[in-house]
């Protein structure tokens, strides 16, 4: 079945440590996503990707680094330059420009 | 500059009432998508519609139905007769034309509980 999926489920991280959160799609989108959920924020984009080997910063984008060397991968990683790094990430794919996105399950990032 | 507001945090109605969520959106560009999805407790977001700009009439889904005015750059939903499974948050997105970046914007959300 094609899908997006996201790994770990929950992810706890000590103050000062580096962590990266998994991506993978099966769906031969071109673009890919990360968005940040916090309580009453919504969905806030970190970085998004429309081809391989290139990325934009989104709205978020301090503390945060990624990659896109595979068009089924898109890890994000989480360094110790970001403050306040518990959340809920989202990761998502779309097709094209006027399609819907389709979403992970998601990862829940604790600092401990 | 793009814009997504979804004014309602969150909303609490009795099963079987009518409800309807709001989404103001903002853009310069001629098109552009507008879309709906729900967030379960589970955390996936699903999926419920898409509209482009130059499509402007209303669609209904089952209890599910959108009006999209131009004129008031609104989005809205209204679920019809809720029922107890329709409790989740929802959020409004707006992506960009073709020819301009893959940015895809969501709103604050707004949580609706709906009582048994």
């Amino acid at each position: 079945d094609g899908g997006i999926t996201q790994s770990p489920k929950y992810l706890f991280r000590k103050e000062g440590q580096n962590v990266t959160l998994s991506c993978e799609q099966n769906l031969n989108h071109d673009a890919m996503y990360w968005y940040r959920q916090d309580p009453g924020q919504g969905l806030r984009l970190i970085y998004y990707s429309q081809i391989v080997n290139d990325f934009q910063k989104g709205d978020i984008a301090e503390g945060y680094s990624v990659s896109r060397e595979k068009k089924e991968s898109f890890p994000l990683t989480v360094t110790s330059a970001q403050k306040n790094p518990t959340a809920f990430y989202l990761c998502a794919s779309k097709l094209g420009t006027n399609t819907e996105a389709f979403f992970g399950q998601g990862t829940r990032l604790t600092v401990v | 500059a793009q814009k997504v507001t979804q004014a309602q945090t969150e909303i609490s109605v009795v099963e079987k009432e009518d409800v309807t969520l709001d989404c103001v959106y903002e853009t310069r560009d001629t098109t552009y998508y507008l879309f709906w999805y729900k967030q379960p407790p589970s955390g996936e977001l699903v999926f419920l519609i898409r509209r482009n700009s130059f499509d402007e009439q209303n669609e209904i889904s089952g209890r599910y139905s959108w009006n999209f005015q131009k004129s008031t750059s609104s989005f809205n939903f209204t679920i019809t007769a809720s029922q107890v499974v329709d409790s989740a948050v929802y959020f409004c997105a707006l992506s960009r034309s073709p020819s301009g970046t893959y940015k895809y914007i969501f709103g604050t959300g707004t949580r609706l509980k709906v009582l048994a």
